[in-house]
């Protein structure tokens, strides 16, 4: 069954210090991969995608990420943490499958950055 | 531009009532989706529209969930009758049309719905 692992319900990190989230995935093919940020009481908003091309895909708020073919990997990264990055985070990755675009989402890592 | 638009933004109903959430996708956005996220979860998909037509509503419990995008814009996700594991929040997300699967799909703030 293809899936989407998030590996740590919640990540704690100094204010100023990097930070990373993790995400792995087993679906079969070459999927397309996406990063979303939720605030309490508001919806996903997109932060970044890896479709084909480069390894390291950067994307909004100073975020980028990092595609790992070999591990099926797509870790988020951030070099210097805020406090207002606190946050809940989804990996989401959409199968090339014929038909239908559906995003398989993980089950969310809370990011708590501490001042 | 304008974002993803949703009503109500909570709701409270009683088992075995029926309750209806209303999206608005952004301007032009011709592929709309609807996804039930419980508590703890990541979103899961219920049912995809391509401007009025459905391409995937594998996932959608149809003996209590319909939806509706008749004119290809605005859309109905109905519950009928609502159970309490429905309790959830309604995410309405849009995306260009485009059938490669790069778009990137816009979510709207969301329902939550609470059965009681």
């Amino acid at each position: 069954a293809q899936s989407v692992a998030q590996p740590e319900d919640q990540v704690n990190v100094a204010e100023g210090n990097p930070l990373t989230v993790k995400c792995t995935y087993s679906v079969s093919g070459n999927p397309y991969l996406f990063w979303y940020v939720q605030y309490p009481n508001r919806g996903l908003q997109f932060l970044l995608k890896y479709i084909t091309g480069d390894n390291l895909v950067k994307g909004s708020y100073g975020f980028e990420a990092e595609f790992n073919k070999s591990q099926t990997s797509f870790h988020l990264k951030k070099p210097s943490a805020l406090v207002s990055d606190s946050a809940l985070y989804f990996c989401a990755v959409r199968p090339l499958t014929s038909g239908t675009y559906k995003y398989i989402f993980g089950t969310g890592t809370r990011l708590k950055v501490l001042a | 531009e304008a974002g993803v638009a949703q009503s109500p933004r909570y709701k409270i109903i009683e088992k075995r009532q029926s309750v209806a959430f209303w999206c608005n996708p952004i301007s032009g956005h011709a592929t709309l989706y609807w996804y039930q996220q419980i508590l703890g979860q990541g979103p899961k998909l219920l049912i995809q529209f391509q401007n009025n037509g459905v391409v995937d509503d594998s996932q959608l419990p149809k003996d209590r969930f319909s939806a509706e995008r008749l004119k290809g814009v605005d859309s109905t996700l109905k519950i009928q009758p609502a159970k309490l594991e429905d309790s959830a929040v309604y995410l309405c997300a849009s995306s260009r049309i485009g059938m490669t699967g790069q778009e990137t799909q816009y979510f709207g703030p969301g329902t939550r719905l609470l059965v009681l």
